[in-house]
């Protein structure tokens, strides 16, 4: 079965600091693939990033990074010095290679203030 | 510069009232998607094209129906509304399922409200 986790529903923090959203995923396959969205308020889902089964790297855009460890089945995302704009439900989501449907964790509402 | 553009943005429908929601792209993906997201929810596939191939989930409701004309649009047809189908509908396109180029990109939704 394919499943994603995400244990933390609601964080709050004040703006400047790091915040890890943490994400466990579940599947058989060999060959799949991770990925963020943002979601605001708007309600527009916005993609993030996408890692497949066979990238191990972690990566960094900006102020954003994201730990991929198969040996953990983790997918895990910090944003550094978080800003309000931050503010935002965050999605984890698996897509396995019998194609199309995305596996979304219940998300992560992430409350910045100032 | 906006790829994925649904309309309407908010939809008011009475109870059992047929209604459409619309999507379009100008990203020439092959693929587009439908996806109902209740409040607090994360969103669930509902169905989607490959090109006009058809692929509907298992546990998405009869009342549900989609159409795609070409390959710019896709509608998504609720036929008979209950209070239980207000959500917000998003509709995704990629250029592939699976390798390369698969990740989807996402209107802004439509908000349905059934009175």
């Amino acid at each position: 079965a394919q499943k994603v986790t995400q244990a933390q529903t609601e964080i709050s923090v004040v703006e400047k600091e790091d915040v890890t959203l943490d994400c466990v995923y579940e599947t058989r396959d060999t060959t799949y693939y991770l990925f963020w969205y943002k979601q605001p308020p708007s309600g527009e889902l916005v993609f993030l990033i996408r890692r497949n089964s066979f990238d191990e790297q972690n990566e960094i855009s900006g102020r954003y990074s994201w730990n991929f460890q198969k040996s953990t089945s983790s997918f895990n995302f910090t944003i550094t010095a978080s800003q309000v704009v931050d503010s935002a439900v965050y999605f984890c989501a698996l897509l396995y290679n019998q194609g199309g449907k995305l596996i979304f964790g219940q998300g992560t509402e992430l409350s910045v203030k100032p | 510069d906006a790829m994925v553009i649904q309309n309407p943005r908010y939809q008011v429908t009475q109870f059992g009232k047929p209604v459409t929601l619309s999507c379009s792209q100008t990203l020439n993906h092959n693929v587009m998607y439908w996806y109902q997201q209740k409040s607090s929810q994360a969103p669930k596939l509902l169905f989607h094209y490959y090109d006009k191939d058809f692929n509907n989930e298992a546990d998405t409701p009869d009342n549900f129906q989609s159409r795609r004309p070409n390959t710019s649009f896709c509608f998504l047809d609720i036929r008979s509304p209950g209070l239980g189908d207000a959500a917000m509908y998003l509709c995704a396109t990629s250029r592939t399922r699976t390798g390369g180029r698969n990740e989807q990109y996402f209107g802004p939704g439509t908000r349905l409200t059934v009175t």
